[in-house]
């Protein structure tokens, strides 16, 4: 079964920095896109990024509002993607959900359960 | 960007009626590739429908999904007590890829 199992949220101060890790199986990791979306408390949701497959050079892309604070990366040794978060702002505030990207269309056909991540002083 | 915005904000409706959520893109989404998916408190969402009208797998065949352009619509044939939910579209034509405010559908 495919399994995707995020860690590392909890509370930090508006400009610091924090790193989630998203652990998966029941795949070929390298086959798949990895993304990560976003959910702000009672709101919707939001794309924040993506690592493309190893047959795209694990290639990433970054919605604006994070880019250049953000970064994804992965290890194919132990099946996990990484986000680096930089420079918080209060508004980064979400539960941070991983998720594989299908090989038919670049939707989203297994979840992580999320990892809220709480930026406040 | 393309831009979804889902109506209605919120739904109420009994179990067995039908719900009728649209979702209109700020510009033609190429390819029909919109997906739906549906959200439960404190889960994570859920894949119900692809391209447009692809049930994912597992998913019954009272959800069905249509449109083209800008107009897509998802429905709900008679609604079950585990329905009650939210609902977003996402668009997967280009990036950034963007999800819809979301549809509530509650219990009247």
């Amino acid at each position: 079964d495919v399994q995707l199992v995020e860690s590392g949220g909890g509370l930090v101060q508006p400009g610091g920095s924090l790193r989630l890790s998203c652990a998966a199986s029941g795949f070929i990791f390298s086959d798949y896109y990895m993304d990560w979306v976003r959910q702000a408390p009672g709101k919707g949701l939001e794309w924040i990024g993506r690592s493309k497959n190893k047959a795209n050079s694990y290639t990433t892309e970054y919605a604006a509002s994070v880019k250049g604070r953000f970064s994804i990366s992965r290890h194919e040794s132990n099946n996990s993607v990484y986000l680096q978060m930089t420079s918080l702002r209060t508004e980064d505030t979400a539960v941070y959900y991983c998720a594989r990207v299908d090989d038919y269309g670049e939707f989203f056909d297994y979840w992580g359960r999320g990892n809220l991540v709480t930026v406040s002083s | 960007e393309i831009v979804l915005t889902q109506s209605p904000g919120t739904v109420s409706l009994s179990t067995g009626e039908r719900a009728t959520l649209s979702c209109r893109a700020s510009q033609r989404v190429s390819g029909n590739y919109l997906a739906w998916y549906q959200q439960k408190p404190g889960q994570a969402p859920g894949l119900l429908i692809y391209e447009t009208s692809i049930r994912a797998t597992g998913i019954p065949d009272r959800f069905s999904g249509s449109g083209s352009g800008t107009d897509f619509t998802l429905i709900i044939s008679r609604l079950e007590p585990e329905d009650f939910a939210v609902y977003y579209c996402q668009q997967y034509a280009s990036l950034p890829l963007t999800f819809g405010g979301g549809t509530t559908v509650e219990v009247k």
